[in-house]
């Protein structure tokens, strides 16, 4: 099936873990996304990724690094892990020109800091 | 700078009745707009979307929005809402660099 996948479904973790996230999309798309969706279903964009270069990088802390070895997948590593952080990631991909097709969005990865 | 502004974070309607959720939006630049669902535990699904051309943009599951530049309005309908219409949704407008900036969503609750 074509889609946009990621693993695991769930994580829980204590304080203080690294943990990470993976996300491979087999569309063919050239844009990648993670964006954070709260407790209140607030979605916001946290990193974009075009062609293995990062586009956009909002205001996440440093514990947040991204990586993408190539234009289909897109991990998300975290350190150190704190309660806030607790939330639904989602991983999201998109043609160029991506904000005007919009984007196909994984089933997310719910964190549970303990 | 894009923003969105979702009216109403609760809306509950009776089976078979009008669904109306409205939308209204901030760019400074023509916008890209997109409704999208959320079922529980599931990810974003796309309803339905306007860049340019017809202003009344018709998605899956019945569902249509218009696209109102005098009213900086994008509102979502439904003609006769269905149990299975019970979701989340989310109104959402492109940026730079791709960027899809999201109101806070607006859960529907449809009732026998």
């Amino acid at each position: 099936d074509t889609a946009v996948s990621q693993t695991p479904k769930y994580l829980v973790t204590q304080m203080g873990n690294d943990k990470s996230i993976k996300c491979e999309q087999n569309l063919g798309h050239d844009t990648m996304y993670w964006y954070k969706q709260d407790s209140k279903k607030f979605l916001k964009i946290m990193f974009s990724y075009n062609n293995k270069e990062l586009i956009i990088n909002e205001t996440v802390p440093n514990r947040f690094s991204p990586k993408s070895p190539d234009k289909a997948h897109l991990n998300l590593h975290i350190n150190s892990l704190e309660l806030g952080d607790s939330a639904v990631y989602f991983c999201a991909s998109s043609q160029v020109g991506g904000s005007n097709y919009g984007y196909t969005f994984g089933s997310g990865t719910r964190l549970t800091v303990v | 700078a894009q923003s969105v502004t979702q009216l109403g974070s609760h809306v509950s309607v009776s089976e078979g009745a009008l669904v109306l959720l409205r939308c209204n939006y901030s760019s400074s630049v023509p916008p890209y707009l997109f409704w999208y669902v959320q079922y529980p535990n599931q990810g974003l699904q796309l309803l339905l979307k306007y860049t340019t051309g017809a202003t009344l943009v018709k998605g899956i599951n019945g569902f249509e929005a218009e696209f109102k530049k005098s009213e900086t309005s994008f509102h979502l309908t439904k003609p006769s809402a269905h149990m299975s219409d019970a979701a989340e949704y989310f109104c959402a407008v492109s940026g730079t660099a791709s960027k899809l900036t999201f109101g806070t969503g607006t859960r529907l609750q449809v009732t026998l």
